[in-house]
């Protein structure tokens, strides 16, 4: 099944304990993006990456690093978590940039992390 | 910059009747595609609708049909025959499809209740 995984789904730390929020896709996707979501505010990119290698920040990258080793892995770290860091986070996919862009393949999301930063 | 506005912050609808969601935007940039997300309590993510800005028909999937109107920069979600499985927030999107930003841009949600 073409999927999207993330976990943990739920976690609650506190603060400037470093974590990591893993992320993979087994659909030879090109294209990962990580996002955050917040009440009122809708979702906000924070990083992205074309392909393994290439990664660039988002809207909200302050925080957060990443990497893309390999192309199915995407991880979402958070060196020195702060309680302004609590949200809603998804990791999505898209067969390509380009595809994304200009012939609208939509992005696969995964289920989602919730993350609570005490 | 890329914008956009989703006015509605929630709406109600009856069982099996039209409901439209509006989306507004704003960008510079003359090629670009408009998406529709829905996210259930459940709380996943999922792609509903794509239109491309030289898309010269309006997109259609199912029930879905996005109602794009370029001069006036709006992308306005019109479900059909709800279902009470609709109630969820909905969130507009648009990428640009050229220059150096890969970076979508999501508009605030609305949150759509469907009334037996």
């Amino acid at each position: 099944e073409a999927q999207v995984t993330q976990n943990p789904r739920y976690l609650i730390t506190v603060t400037g304990k470093k974590l990591t929020v893993t992320c993979s896709q087994n659909m030879n996707h090109e294209y990962m993006s990580w996002y955050r979501q917040d009440p009122g505010l809708g979702l906000r990119q924070i990083y992205y990456s074309m392909n393994v290698e290439v990664t660039d920040k988002g809207d909200v990258p302050e925080g957060y690093k990443v990497s893309r080793k390999e192309k199915r892995n995407f991880p979402l770290i958070l060196e020195s978590p702060s309680p302004n860091q609590t949200s809603l986070y998804f990791c999505a996919s898209s067969l390509s940039v380009q595809g994304l862009m200009e012939i609208g393949y939509e992005q696969y999301f995964g289920p989602g992390t919730r993350l609570t930063v005490t | 910059a890329q914008k956009i506005t989703q006015t509605q912050p929630g709406m109600f609808v009856q069982e099996k009747e039209a409901v439209t969601l509006d989306c507004t935007y704003d960008t510079s940039d003359q090629s670009y595609g408009l998406f529709w997300y829905k996210q259930p309590s459940s709380g996943e993510m999922i792609f509903l609708i794509y239109q491309g800005s030289y898309d010269e028909q309006n997109a259609t999937e199912g029930r879905y049909s996005l109602n794009f109107q370029k001069a006036r920069k709006s992308a306005n979600l019109v479900i059909s025959a709800s279902q009470l499985g609709d109630s969820a927030m909905y969130f507009c999107a648009m990428s640009p499809a050229s220059g150096g930003s890969y970076i979508p841009t999501f508009g605030r949600g609305t949150s759509l209740i469907v009334h037996p």
